[in-house]
C-alpha cells in the first residue's frame, strides 16, 4: 500500500519528440506528488508537483496529469531535449515527512 | 540560488568504524531529512527531523544511525558501525514547510564501505 510503482524503466525519445512516464499508488491518503529529475552524480531536484485536488499542472514544457479515480499520474515533457536525459522519480507522500519514491525512469534523448 | 550542502562527497570506510556525514540545509528551512540511494536503486527515506528531534523514521533506520544539529546550521547523520550493505549515496534533503513539501536535495555523500 505503500508502494509507488513506475514505469517505464528506461525510455528513449527523439528531440522534440513527447517523453511520458506513469506512476500509480495504492493508498489514497497520499496527498502531495512530486516528480524529481537526478543527474548522474547529483541529488534528486524537485521538477514538478501536483495535489490531488486537481487534475493537470503545467511549468513549462514539463505537465503533470493526475487520475484520481485511476490511481494514478504520469509526466508529460513536451519538445524533449538531450538535455533532459536523466533519471525521472515520482514520488508520493502521506502527509508526513517521509517521501515515498518509484523506481526510476531512465531518459534518453537523441539529437 | 540557495542550496543543500554536503561533505564529503565520497567517503571510504572500513567495516566497523563510525561515519559522519554533514550537511548544510538551506537556512531558512526548518524540517530536514536523511534519504539513501544503493546504486541503481530508488531513493528510500531514512529520517525526518523536525524541532530538534526526530519526527519519523524507517524501519532501515535502526539503532546505528542517529542524526543530529548539533549548532544552527549543520545537521549530521552518524553510522556507529558500517556494514558493507550501509554503501550507498546518502542525500541529506530540507524543507521550508512540513509534509515533504518542497524538499530539496543535496549532491549526496558516497559511502564505500570495504
Amino acid at each position: 500500500q505503500q508502494q509507488v510503482k513506475q514505469s517505464p524503466q528506461s525510455l528513449i525519445v527523439q528531440k522534440g519528440g513527447i517523453s511520458i512516464i506513469n506512476c500509480a499508488y495504492e493508498n489514497t491518503a497520499f496527498d502531495y506528488f512530486p516528480w524529481y529529475q537526478q543527474f548522474p552524480g547529483k541529488g534528486p531536484a524537485l521538477l514538478i508537483a501536483i495535489r490531488p485536488d486537481v487534475s493537470e499542472k503545467k511549468e513549462g514544457r514539463f505537465t503533470i496529469s493526475f487520475n484520481k479515480s485511476a490511481k494514478q499520474f504520469s509526466l508529460h515533457i513536451m519538445d524533449s531535449q538531450p538535455g533532459d536525459s536523466a533519471t525521472y522519480f515520482c514520488a508520493a507522500s502521506l502527509r508526513t515527512d517521509k517521501l515515498i519514491f518509484g523506481t526510476g525512469t531512465r531518459l534518453q534523448v537523441f539529437p | 540560488e540557495p542550496e543543500v550542502t554536503q561533505t564529503p562527497s565520497h567517503q571510504v570506510t572500513q567495516m566497523g568504524q563510525e561515519v559522519i556525514l554533514r550537511c548544510v540545509p538551506i537556512s531558512n528551512h526548518l524540517y530536514f531529512y536523511w534519504y539513501r540511494q544503493i546504486l541503481g536503486q530508488k531513493v528510500e527515506f531514512l529520517v525526518s527531523f523536525y524541532n530538534n528531534e526526530i519526527s519519523e523514521k524507517s524501519e532501515i533506520f535502526d539503532d546505528q544511525f542517529s542524526v543530529e544539529r548539533p549548532d544552527g546550521s549543520n545537521f549530521t547523520l552518524k553510522i556507529r558501525s558500517t556494514k558493507l550493505e550501509d554503501s550507498a549515496m546518502y542525500f541529506c534533503a530540507s524543507s521550508p514547510l512540513g509534509g515533504s513539501t518542497e524538499a530539496f536535495f543535496g549532491q549526496g555523500t558516497r559511502l564505500t564501505v570495504v
